[in-house]
């Protein structure tokens, strides 16, 4: 049984401050990783994806991965209210299947 | 990125009534869509993957009787909720994998539809 872990919050930042979000999964063969933003009442939204180890940066956004921990997590800076949402860490698995942790929810202070 | 749509975004029906629910890939083909139902503050929960051309393959604890689903091509997916019932009520959120960004292992959820049945 795959398992994705997030601690579910809520993390609360004030405005500008770095927001760090984490995750842990079980499966030691996974390849793909994502992040994914989701506003009260919408769908996800794709912020990140990662496949090697490391940093990636997108604008405010850095996912960093970290296989041999089995461990990935995702940075924002410069955290504004509208970040404000619950953040869904997934991995990939066969069939495009993808299995999802329950969600951090982050709030930001203006 | 890519364009994954969902109709209709909102339906408010009858206990017993069917309901139908389509996902579409706007600017790409997906033989492979997936559907999700979420409760309140609760997370995603995959129902089933929905396969173009042949039968959808269901999670453990989805009655497939009740939630048919139908890939009828390489664009269009639809579930049908049978005979709902007020506990059907919830958020369904249809994915696909890979966009126009030529990755299929990156998937792209539609708008999902909120389903309320009295």
């Amino acid at each position: 049984q795959k398992e994705v872990e997030q601690n579910s919050g809520p993390l609360s930042v004030p405005e500008g401050a770095i927001a760090s979000l984490n995750c842990t999964y079980s499966d030691r063969v996974s390849q793909s990783f994502f992040w994914y933003r989701q506003y009260s009442g919408k769908s996800p939204e794709l912020i990140m994806s990662i496949y090697s180890n490391g940093d990636k940066e997108d604008g405010r956004f850095t996912a960093q991965l970290n296989k041999a921990s089995q461990y990935v997590s995702l940075l924002i800076r410069d955290s504004q209210p509208s970040d404000s949402a619950t953040y869904l860490c997934a991995v990939g698995g066969s069939n495009y299947k993808l299995t999802f942790g329950k969600g951090t929810l982050l709030t930001v202070n203006p | 990125g890519a364009v994954v749509s969902q109709h209709p975004s909102r339906v408010i029906c009858k206990s017993g009534t069917s309901v139908k629910i389509e996902c579409r890939s706007l600017d790409f083909q997906a033989t492979t869509m997936f559907w999700y139902r979420q409760f309140p503050k609760k997370s995603l929960m995959l129902m089933a993957t929905s396969n173009e051309g042949s039968k959808a393959t269901y999670e453990q604890g989805v009655e497939k009787d009740k939630f048919l689903i139908n890939h009828a091509s390489l664009t269009l997916s639809t579930l049908t909720v049978t005979s709902a019932h007020p506990e059907d009520s919830s958020f369904y959120i249809c994915s696909a994998p890979g966009g126009t960004s030529g990755r299929t292992d990156t998937q792209y959820f539609g708008p999902g539809t909120r389903l309320t049945v009295l």
